[in-house]
This record gives C-alpha cells, sequence and structure tokens, in this order.
C-alpha cells in the first residue's frame, strides 16, 4: 500500500490570496491524482499530475486556477490561486499504487475555508 | 462518459439487520468497480474491489454486468458500519469517477 500524506490539514484562508498543498507519498508512484470533495458532495477529480510532463485538467478545471507541480515521483502540489469562498473544499491528494494490483489511495485531505 | 449513480443518500437500520447499499454504473467498456468508505474524521479508504471477490468486514459486493449494479451487502450491519459509502469507477483512463455517497447509519 501507499501512505499519503497532505499538509496543512486544514486551514482559513483570505478570499484573493493562493494557497499551495503539498502531497508526499512514502514510496514511488507513477500516477497521482488531485480530487476536490465541496461540502456535502462527492469527489470530483481536478487533474492528473504525472512526473515529468504536465498535469491532465478535468472539464471545469484549468491551470491557471489550480497549477499542479509533480517534480518527482514522491512528491506534488496543487496551488489554489485567487481563492473566493466558493473554493472552500476539502482537496484531496491520491495515488495509484500497483501492490495491490493498481489500488488507488488517498491522503486524509486539506481542508481550506476562504472568508 | 462514465458515470456512477447511488440512489440513496442516507440510509438507517438496525444493529443486526442486513443493510444493502446500492451502486449502478455507466461505462461502455469493462470497468473496474471498488466501494471506498469514510468513517468519522478519518481518511477515504479502499473496502472492496470487484476482481478481488473478496469479503472485507463482513461486506461482500458483486458486479452485475446485465444489470450494470454492484451493490454493496452484510448480513448483519454492526454500529462501527456507520460512515460514508462511496462507490467509484476506474475506466481505461485510469481516472476514479465517485457515486455521490450513502451516509449508512446503524442504530443499537
Amino acid at each position: 500500500s501507499a501512505v499519503i500524506s497532505q499538509k496543512p490539514s486544514r486551514d482559513i484562508c483570505q478570499r484573493g490570496t493562493s494557497l499551495t498543498i503539498q502531497c508526499q507519498v512514502d514510496s514511488q508512484v507513477t500516477m497521482m491524482f488531485w480530487y476536490r470533495q465541496q461540502p456535502g458532495q462527492s469527489l470530483t477529480l481536478i487533474a492528473t499530475a504525472n512526473q515529468g510532463s504536465e498535469a491532465t485538467y478535468e472539464s471545469g478545471f484549468v491551470i491557471d486556477k489550480f497549477p499542479i507541480s509533480r517534480p518527482n515521483l514522491t512528491f506534488s502540489t496543487l496551488t489554489v490561486s485567487n481563492m473566493s469562498p466558493e473554493d472552500s473544499s476539502i482537496y484531496l491528494c491520491s495515488v495509484e499504487h500497483t501492490s495491490p494490483g493498481n489500488t488507488i489511495y488517498f491522503g486524509e485531505g486539506s481542508w481550506l475555508t476562504v472568508v | 462518459a462514465q458515470r456512477v449513480t447511488q440512489p440513496e443518500k442516507l440510509l438507517s437500520v438496525f444493529k443486526g439487520a442486513p443493510v444493502e447499499l446500492k451502486c449502478n454504473y455507466s461505462y461502455s467498456g469493462s470497468p473496474e468497480l471498488f466501494w471506498y468508505v469514510q468513517y468519522s474524521r478519518q481518511r477515504l479508504q479502499l473496502l472492496l474491489r470487484h476482481i478481488s471477490r473478496e469479503s472485507i468486514k463482513g461486506f461482500t459486493a458483486d458486479l452485475n454486468k446485465g444489470e450494470t449494479s454492484f451493490h454493496l451487502k452484510k448480513p448483519f450491519a454492526q454500529e462501527e458500519d456507520s460512515a460514508m459509502y462511496y462507490c467509484a469507477l476506474k475506466g481505461s483512463n485510469y481516472k476514479l469517477t465517485f457515486g455521490k455517497g450513502t451516509l449508512l447509519t446503524v442504530n443499537p
């Protein structure tokens, strides 16, 4: 399995500012994903981050708003830019690990509140 | 496009009663189906995957391709089963699509 650490776990942010969330995995993984879970909602995929290439964004999400870095096989960051109250969500990092059988694991999430 | 439907937002049962959480999917290829569980104040964790055909914590789920369903079942619910349950589908693009989740409450 994979152990995923996310920082910060929780933060209160001012409108108009940006915040970077870090995701560290205890083993090398090819596929990393960023999800958003808005209050009372299910998880929505923001983007797929692969090392050595640009992140692939889902419909409704753009790089200017959610820039992603993937400098190596164990680390990624997601920045939420120019935040508004609508960005208040839990942001989750997840990875696909080959043991066992290409299972997708999740971090604990970063709970952001924009005021 | 891939889609997962969990028709019940809330499900409440008594301890010892059988429980079934419904999940239907839409996908043109051969999907991989999963059940994830999120206990209060804990991270989302994998409960079951259809290819493993295993029983975890007394839960089982069978993929029915004819009915495009992957319902989660347990014959005797326990209070510690109270949690949010998400059904998820992984297609050939490696992306997980989640249902909206079912909050299961097991009453004493």
